[in-house]
């Protein structure tokens, strides 16, 4: 079993509309979780850090579950410059770890 | 913020050359590098760890003499893949952070990444 998991998607879903990814991790020493935006062909950059207590930027609100090993990204009113592949990221041991990501298309 | 400078942004070489990467933070001292590939449409692989002054960790099937890691300053982290191969095509990026109290909250920084074609 792979340490970080991911649905690879694709997910197509209409613009304005609502859309939740999940990621499951399978050390529970895991330390901090993260949620990484990545663009075609570029590298990720940090979309937010997800705490315990779940916390939202804007449309994006990130969940911790400790007790199941999940986190989960909420996106609300999805825009077009959503589209992109959304990597879950867990620091364990001073490594961080990537799931293969989620993509996400949005239509017009 | 934290900003990465990886360079070159691409590089086209000859099998059996050997390429440097280079990775620098710009402003602030990274104490630990971490060095990734990815294939297309893959996820990104962790492929070693460098921390300041000492030998660099690697992942597992990741072959140490060929990818040979230096991490000599705070601010610089290089990776030379060494007697390059066509299958050695990918995109390579690295990742620096501080350790200080900020990381949690911003992360890790990536440069832009170098894509190396082998031919």
């Amino acid at each position: 079993r792979k340490e970080v998991e991911q649905d690879p998607g694709p997910f197509n879903v209409p613009e304005g509309a609502t859309v939740a990814f999940n990621c499951t991790y399978s050390n529970s020493a895991s330390q901090s979780f993260f949620w990484y935006r990545q663009d075609c062909r570029k590298e990720p950059k940090l979309l937010m850090s997800v705490y315990s207590s779940g916390n939202e930027d804007g449309r994006f609100t990130a969940q911790l579950n400790r007790a199941s090993q999940y986190i989960s990204l909420l996106i609300r009113d999805s825009k077009l410059s959503d589209s992109a592949t959304y990597l879950c990221v867990v620091n364990r041991d001073d490594k961080i770890i990537f799931g293969k990501g989620t993509r996400l298309h949005i239509l017009p | 913020g934290a900003v990465v400078s990886q360079h070159p942004s691409w590089v086209i070489c000859k099998s059996g050359t050997s390429v440097k990467i280079e990775c620098r933070s710009l402003d602030f001292q990274a104490t630990t590098m971490f060095w990734y590939r990815q294939f297309p449409k893959q996820s990104l692989m962790l492929m070693a760890t460098s921390n300041e002054g000492s030998k660099a960790t690697y992942e597992q099937g990741v072959e140490k003499d060929k990818f040979l890691i230096n991490h000599a300053s705070l601010t610089l982290s290089t990776l030379t893949v060494t007697s390059a191969h066509p299958e050695d095509s990918s995109f390579y990026i690295c990742s620096a952070g501080d350790r200080g109290p900020s990381w949690l909250a911003y992360g890790y920084t990536f440069g832009s990444g170098t894509r190396l074609t082998v031919v």
